[in-house]
């Protein structure tokens, strides 16, 4: 079946420490990936997405490659921020194309910036 | 604008009791997804809806009835309110042409059952 498996939280970081927050998945197929962000009482938010293997997602200094042969999909960046504080996401898409597509997410990973 | 809005954002209520959440989209998308956030944050899916029609349920209880009116608009109605239902409900949104669309979230309907 497909599921995705992200590193436990909380991550505690000083600002502009670098991140990593580590990503596998099993699936069928070849799944899109995601990386969703939700701050504190909010909704999730798209980060990045790769959409076949090789491809690197980008956004706000978040990068993310889609690795086939180790299955991952780690988000890093090399400067983290007070304002990064949240909860991220990793997610992929899975389905037969059209309606039946879900998100199937990571259980999130906590990170936590200190000033 | 608005792109995916929930109604109420906040439902406290008694077991027992039955309730509904509204959720809409101004995006012009054709499917819409109801996820549940359980209160360790792990999300799942439990309905889509594309043009009006089920398209996923996931071994969600019976108590949950979800309705779509139209491809703008997607409900949920739960009955006899149980405890394990405090949770918070997200709508999202996409379009049904690729597997790798992005699905859009409303900012979330936080249910709590006393």
């Amino acid at each position: 079946g497909n599921s995705v498996t992200q590193m436990e939280g909380p991550v505690t970081l000083s600002e502009e420490a670098f991140l990593t927050i580590n990503c596998t998945y099993t699936a069928t197929g070849y799944p899109s990936l995601f990386w969703y962000v939700q701050y504190p009482g909010e909704g999730l938010q798209l980060l990045l997405k790769a959409t076949k293997a090789d491809d690197k997602g980008s956004n706000k200094g978040f990068e993310a490659t889609y690795r086939k042969e180790t299955t991952s999909f780690h988000l890093e960046k090399g400067s983290v921020q007070v304002s990064d504080s949240a909860v991220y996401f990793c997610a992929l898409s899975a389905g037969y194309g059209g309606a039946t597509n879900k998100l199937i997410f990571g259980t999130g990973t906590l990170l936590a910036v200190q000033p | 604008d608005t792109a995916v809005s929930q109604t109420p954002k906040y439902l406290v209520t008694q077991m027992g009791n039955d309730k509904s959440i509204k959720c809409e989209q101004n995006l012009g998308h054709d499917t819409m997804y109801w996820y549940k956030q359980d209160s360790k944050k792990f999300l799942k899916i439990m309905f889509s809806y594309n043009n009006k029609e089920l398209i996923i349920n996931e071994t969600v209880p019976n108590r949950f009835s979800p309705k779509s009116p139209d491809k703008a608009h997607l409900n949920l109605h739960i009955n006899s309110l149980e405890l394990g239902d405090s949770a918070v409900y997200f709508c999202a949104s996409s379009t049904s042409e690729r597997i790798e669309e992005t699905q859009y979230f409303g900012p979330g309907t936080r249910l709590l059952v006393l």
